[in-house]
Formats: structure tokens, C-alpha cells, sequence
């Protein structure tokens, strides 16, 4: 248990389909990432926030719509993906960009396939 | 541009091997780390290092900051080490909130 939590687990949707997925941490960290892990690729960084402001946006689709409300939560919105965007998405928090060469702590991770 | 390299890709060993998983990097870093992830998909961080060397249980990390080189080492491996080991580094690349740039992954699979 790395104190960052992601739902659902395993997510199948179709293309027309609208979903979220959640990331919770209780560690007390200011930034916020959401990577992709798609088959025999590396892990992507796709979005940043830090004090729930997005800092970097990855030259990601805008099917993919990420949210911070706070620094403890961070969504991400999916809509009218295609099968390509099927992958594993992982989400991570860290004390956050100030503080740079600090600990990573991952999530389980989410398995979206997309229909 | 910003690479990370792992090698290998692939590594079966039997149980009791002393493991070597090797990282390279192209540019200055701020700092590495060795990731674990298990087939469920979760990633846990194994060692963050800048400089130097790290030891945790059986589990060694090295880095050599001139070479741009960084080793994990796992002694008197066990089937329970089989996991995708991650190298990944923080680039030097200035202000910014940037993340992670990871390498592929090396699958290791240790068998009884």
C-alpha cells in the first residue's frame, strides 16, 4: 500500500462513452501526475499539477480532461477515446516540484480498454 | 534529447543468482530512481538515489554520476523478486514542474 489510491481497478468503455478516473492521496504531497503505460512502451508522463494547478500538459489529446479540486484528489476525464488510448494509467504523487529530487509514490493503477 | 535505457530487456535466472539490472542515461540528471512493478500493474518506488549507493534487504542501488550510469543488483534472488524492474530519472532540465522519463522496463523472471 503506497498511500495513493486509484478507482476503478479495471474500466471497459465504449468509444461514444463518458469516465473518470479517480486518484486519492492522504500523504500530505502538493504535485499530482497522471502517466500512461500503454503495451512494451514506457511510462508517459501525461499531465502535472502542483498546488492544484496544472504546470505541464504533455501534448496530450483533449479526449483526456484532467481535474485537481484539491490537493488530495486529481481526476481524470475520459470521452470519445479511441481503442489506441487503451493502457494502464498510473497515477503518482510527490512532496512536490519545489522540493524536486523527493519520492515518487504510485498508485495500482488503472486498466482502461476501450471498445 | 532525453533518453533512458535499460538493458536487459529480459532477464530468467534461477533462484539464488546475483542479479544485475543496468540504467543509462543521455543527459545531467537531478536524480534516479529504481521502480518494482508486479503484474497487477502497481508500481512501488524501490530507491531514489542522486549520487553514490543505496542498500535496502538484499537490494543495491549504484549510480555513477560521470558515466551517467546506474546499476540495481539483487543478491540471493528469490521467484518473489519477478517483476518489471523501472529505472526512471529527473532530468536537470531547469524550472518547471516536470515529471518522470522512464526506461522500457527489464522483465525478470527468477525461477525455482
Amino acid at each position: 500500500e503506497t498511500g495513493v489510491t486509484q478507482t476503478p481497478r479495471h474500466l471497459v468503455m465504449g468509444m461514444t462513452n463518458k469516465k473518470s478516473l479517480k486518484c486519492e492521496q492522504h500523504l500530505g504531497h502538493n504535485a499530482m501526475y497522471w502517466y500512461k503505460q500503454s503495451a512494451k512502451k514506457p511510462l508517459e508522463l501525461m499531465f502535472v499539477y502542483s498546488l492544484e494547478e496544472r504546470v505541464e500538459n504533455n501534448s496530450v489529446p483533449s479526449r483526456f480532461s484532467p481535474e485537481c479540486p484539491n490537493s488530495s484528489h486529481l481526476f481524470l476525464h475520459l470521452h470519445t477515446l479511441q481503442p489506441e488510448d487503451s493502457a494502464l494509467y498510473l497515477c503518482a504523487s510527490s512532496q512536490g516540484p519545489a522540493v524536486r529530487d523527493t519520492e515518487a509514490f504510485f498508485g495500482q493503477g488503472t486498466r482502461l480498454t476501450v471498445v | 534529447k532525453n533518453e533512458v535505457e535499460q538493458s536487459p530487456q529480459n532477464l530468467t535466472a534461477q533462484e539464488g543468482e546475483f542479479i544485475t539490472i543496468n540504467c543509462s542515461y543521455s543527459v545531467g540528471i537531478s536524480a534516479l530512481h529504481w521502480l518494482q512493478q508486479h503484474p497487477g500493474g502497481g508500481i512501488v518506488s524501490l530507491f531514489m538515489l542522486s549520487s553514490g549507493k543505496k542498500k535496502h534487504g538484499r537490494l543495491i542501488a549504484t549510480i555513477n554520476i560521470q558515466e551517467k550510469h546506474s546499476s540495481l543488483h539483487i543478491t540471493a534472488s528469490h521467484p518473489r523478486d519477478s517483476a518489471v524492474y523501472i529505472c526512471a530519472v529527473r532530468f536537470s532540465s531547469g524550472g518547471g514542474a516536470d515529471g518522470l522519463t522512464f526506461g522500457k522496463g527489464t522483465h525478470l523472471i527468477i525461477q525455482p
